[in-house]
């Protein structure tokens, strides 16, 4: 079946300005998260979403970011008025919600800022 | 809040043995998953301790000591497409009910001819 997929694949904009980056999770997966992962570097946490429970936002790292998901399916991370910091993968997972709870990851939006 | 740490780099020889520990500090352990990352790619999902011992997987085993904060992967009969980083991440209950999974920043190996 399909997995998770990710758009765009890649996203090149000017400082200041705003990003949306989706994600498509596993149909019937409760859990979605988002992690950032810097060249060489471990995968930052974001925010989690679990079914209908209020989301995990406490990995993001300004006000800046957001994230929604609608209908418990899609999700949507918002970065407003990009800096240069910014600039990483941003990568989607997501999980059944019980039993062991792989997740399993999108391909990545790759963010450059310039 | 968590902690997870793993060394940076290791190098290994093919058709050897190597393992990569993992060492963690959690408000609420709900299990330890390790995923493999090569160059480029998306993480895959390896192994997942919950309770302590030796799972073992093909040429792959983890090992998990709750009481220590420990855990290790095993990778046998090495080959060169395990070249690749290794996430060690824990599922953590933290201060809700729900339970979101932490990464360590992973340990980059590389393996030699």
């Amino acid at each position: 079946g399909a997995g998770v997929s990710q758009s765009p694949s890649n996203k090149v904009t000017e400082k200041g300005k705003d990003v949306e980056l989706r994600c498509d999770p596993i149909s019937g997966h409760t859990a979605l998260y988002w992690y950032r992962q810097s060249l060489g570097q471990g995968l930052e946490f974001l925010i989690y979403f679990q079914g209908n429970s209020a989301p995990d936002k406490s990995g993001l790292p300004s006000d800046r970011f957001s994230a929604e998901r609608t209908g418990g399916s899609v999700s949507t991370l918002t970065i407003q008025r990009t800096q240069q910091e910014d600039s990483a993968v941003y990568l989607c997972a997501s999980s059944p919600g019980q039993g062991v709870d792989e997740q399993y990851f999108g391909p990545g939006t790759r963010l450059t800022v310039t | 809040g968590q902690n997870i740490d793993q060394p940076t780099e290791m190098t290994a020889t093919e058709g050897a043995i190597v393992q990569i520990n993992c060492t963690y500090q959690t408000s609420g352990f709900n299990g330890l998953f390790w995923y493999q990352q090569h160059a480029g790619e998306a993480p895959t999902f390896l192994s997942y301790n919950v309770l302590d011992g030796l799972e073992e997987k093909g040429r792959f085993s983890s090992f998990l000591s709750r009481s220590k904060g420990y855990s290790y992967l095993l990778l046998k009969e090495l080959q060169m497409k395990d070249s690749a980083s290794y996430l060690c991440a824990v599922r953590d209950h933290g201060d809700s009910s729900a339970s979101k999974i932490i990464f360590g920043s992973g340990t980059r190996l590389s393996i030699r001819p």
